[in-house]
């Protein structure tokens, strides 16, 4: 099983600034990996896929970026809706898994 | 409009068995596209159960595997998970989604609470 970690657990950023999220896998995931966001009581939300390709509809300001074990999701200008749980998954082969998240909230 | 609407009892008593559906609208199961269900217990990160496609391939978590069984009804356009002897820690927020080889979950349900509890 390929074991998600990501950092830091909590990021506590201010409005209107930039956010940046680790993700790192116990092993080479290639670039099958993507982003979601979950906020309270809601079903996670499809950022990003292929490490740094955006899901349909997400704002410029998401991007995402690395390879094979490191891989980072920025948020360029934190807007008030982006407050939220983040996780990033591995999709490399058929026992997908999840990291244990990253809850950005308001500094 | 791809939706995705899970529904079943919210309570099940320890070592029953858990049955929930997933009912599909805006696009054909049959087809195709794998469809999954993912968990998540209160306050806590997301676990994949497993997923099937149209034709009733199945894969399977493997820490799940000996109690789970997802199946698909392309007449009804939904599919279905059962999870045997559960237990407390099966308490979880299940979803139903979509995914295709290659790619991750882009549609998701809006989830449904079971808590086993007697």
């Amino acid at each position: 099983e390929i074991v998600m970690t990501q950092s830091p657990a909590t990021l506590s950023v201010s409005p209107g600034e930039r956010a940046t999220l680790s993700c790192r896998a116990s092993q080479s995931v290639s670039s099958n990996l993507a982003w979601y966001q979950q906020k309270p009581g809601q079903a996670p939300r499809l950022l990003i896929y292929g490490a740094s390709t955006r899901a349909t509809g997400i704002p410029a300001r998401f991007s995402g970026s690395g390879s094979g074990t490191e891989f980072t999701l920025t948020i360029s200008s934190l807007q008030s809706e982006d407050f939220a749980v983040y996780y990033c998954q591995q999709y490399n082969n058929w026992l997908f898994t999840f990291g244990p998240g990253t809850k950005v909230d308001i500094k | 409009q791809v939706q995705l609407q899970e529904s079943g009892p919210g309570l099940v008593k320890p070592s029953e068995t858990l049955s929930l559906t997933c009912a599909v609208s805006g696009y054909s199961i049959s087809s195709g596209y794998y469809w999954g269900w993912i968990r998540q217990p209160p306050g806590k990160g997301l676990e994949w159960i497993g997923s099937i496609y149209h034709s009733g391939s199945t894969y399977y978590n493997p820490s799940l595997k000996s109690r789970v069984t997802i199946s698909v009804d392309t007449s009804k356009n939904q599919f279905s998970l059962k999870l045997s002897s559960v237990t407390a820690a099966d308490t979880a927020v299940y979803y139903c989604a979509r995914l295709w080889i290659g790619k991750p979950f882009d549609y998701w349900g809006q989830g449904t609470l079971v808590t086993v509890s007697s």
